[in-house]
């Protein structure tokens, strides 16, 4: 069965490093997301991505997070400056259709930021 | 409460009791997802319903959605102890062209035991 994969699973960098967070959605699909899960709090949405462009963003998503499909088969998020606030489990997810369509998850990966 | 509140918090049963965990939400939905967690991993999709459906079964689970009360139910009947992990409700909140973004409640823990 098409699953979504990411890559690091986990990442260990030090405040103010860039990190780039990787994702392969699912092949056929069109929309992907990033999420947030900071421990033992609620997954949060970030960003969603359709046709090259961002679609929305949350309050979350400043201008030091930026998402790319620099090819047809790979998603990334990138934290240009890391705050130790940023340290949280990452979630890419991908779905067929931007509308009531079931959205797949990935199984994340872990960022901490020293 | 937030969109996509669960109750309860917790819940603790034996092996081939049912499990029911609850979620609420505030605005009007194009469909409720469950999905399962487990301990630090990755998010499984379990159930999509639509908010023109009132009830839906996938194997073991059973999704129940009232509209007029904003309210949704996952059973898990004859549990195991495998089924140990959180469970998250999202909604759908549609972005603007059509693509969605989905808000999480805070999960139900269940903890199965032998």
């Amino acid at each position: 069965e098409p699953e979504v994969t990411q890559t690091p699973s986990h990442q260990v960098t030090q405040m103010g490093q860039e990190v780039i967070l990787r994702c392969v959605p699912i092949s056929n699909h069109l929309y992907f997301y990033w999420y947030r899960q900071i421990l033992g709090q609620k997954v949060e949405f970030l960003v969603s991505f359709y046709n090259n462009e961002i679609s929305e963003k949350s309050e979350i998503f400043d201008d030091q997070f930026s998402v790319e499909r620099p090819d047809g088969s790979n998603f990334t998020l990138k934290i240009r400056s890391t705050k130790l606030e940023d340290s949280a489990m990452y979630f890419c997810a991908s779905s067929a259709e931007g509308g009531a369509e079931t959205q797949y998850f990935g199984p994340g990966t872990r960022l901490l930021v020293l | 409460s937030q969109q996509g509140e669960e109750d309860p918090q917790a819940l603790s049963i034996q092996e081939g009791e049912n499990a029911t965990m609850n979620c609420s939400y505030k605005t009007s939905i194009n469909n409720l997802q469950w999905y399962r967690q487990n301990s630090g991993r990755g998010l499984v999709h379990l159930i999509l319903i639509r908010s023109n459906e009132r009830e839906k079964h996938s194997g073991r689970l059973r999704v129940t959605l009232d509209t007029s009360k904003k309210s949704s139910s996952l059973l898990i009947t004859a549990s195991r102890a495998a089924d140990t992990a959180s469970y998250f409700c999202a909604t759908d909140a549609r972005i603007s062209g059509g693509y969605n973004k989905l808000i999480f409640g805070a999960g139900t823990r269940l903890a199965v035991h032998p």
